[in-house]
């Protein structure tokens, strides 16, 4: 079985610059999340997306953005990028049996190393 | 590789000797945590997983404890092996009982030497 597959695994942007990134998820998984991880900061929940629909959000601000689609794969945008966004973005795809599905453990894609200069 | 934490607590352990990481969780109300393993250059990855329903739970060379008196999470390594070198974080669930939202701790990194 693949696991969580992202691209690109590396990106430079420059300031002020839009960027999207793609994950797709184990296949069977309807639920994918997304953290930013930073030297600084460490591990930190952005979003999480189930059957298309945000479930779950974290405190980053509006320029961060997400979305689904009805293949369970996902993306998320990051708008006007300032030199704080470079940060290794990790996504995770879980299994659950229905909507209201306790938590369970997360894969982890190698993640997309974003660089803003 | 990546740096995933340029000044986190660190772990050295001689390989074959037991390694214990500790964790402290915020939230009195988190009722699953998880262990996760990250090697440089990779995604973390997961190693074992307690509810707060359990205070022990063991798997392949490996043993997560949970103190929820003390909010205290504590992964234990048997016969420590070069391979288990790596950034350990422990993780509990955010706020609801579903979906995933974790909260990640600093991390330690585990240093195996010959």
């Amino acid at each position: 079985k693949a696991g969580v597959t992202q691209t690109p695994r590396y990106l430079i942007k420059t300031r002020g610059q839009q960027v999207t990134l793609s994950c797709s998820p184990i296949s069977g998984h309807r639920s994918v999340s997304w953290y930013q991880q930073t030297p600084g900061q460490g591990l930190q929940f952005l979003f999480e997306y189930f059957s298309e629909t945000q479930r779950n959000k974290g405190n980053f601000p509006g320029r961060f953005s997400g979305r689904q689609f009805s293949n369970s794969r996902s993306e998320m945008n990051v708008s006007t990028l300032e030199l704080g966004d470079s940060a290794l973005y990790l996504c995770a795809s879980s299994w659950e049996s229905g909507s209201g599905g306790l938590n369970t453990e997360a894969f982890f894609g190698q993640g997309t190393r974003l660089t803003v200069v | 590789g990546e740096s995933v934490g340029l000044h986190l607590p660190t772990l050295s352990v001689q390989e074959g000797d037991n390694s214990i990481i500790n964790c402290a969780y915020s939230n009195s109300a988190s009722d699953y945590f998880i262990w996760y393993k990250q090697e440089s250059g990779k995604g973390p990855q997961f190693i074992i997983d307690i509810r707060s329903n359990m205070d022990k739970r063991q798997g392949q060379r490996v043993t997560v404890l949970l103190n929820k008196t003390v909010k205290h999470l504590s992964l234990q390594i048997a016969a420590t092996q070069p391979g288990d070198s790596a950034v350990y974080f422990c993780a509990e669930n955010g706020e609801g009982n579903y979906g995933q939202n974790f909260v990640f701790g600093p991390g330690t990194r585990l240093s195996v030497l010959p």
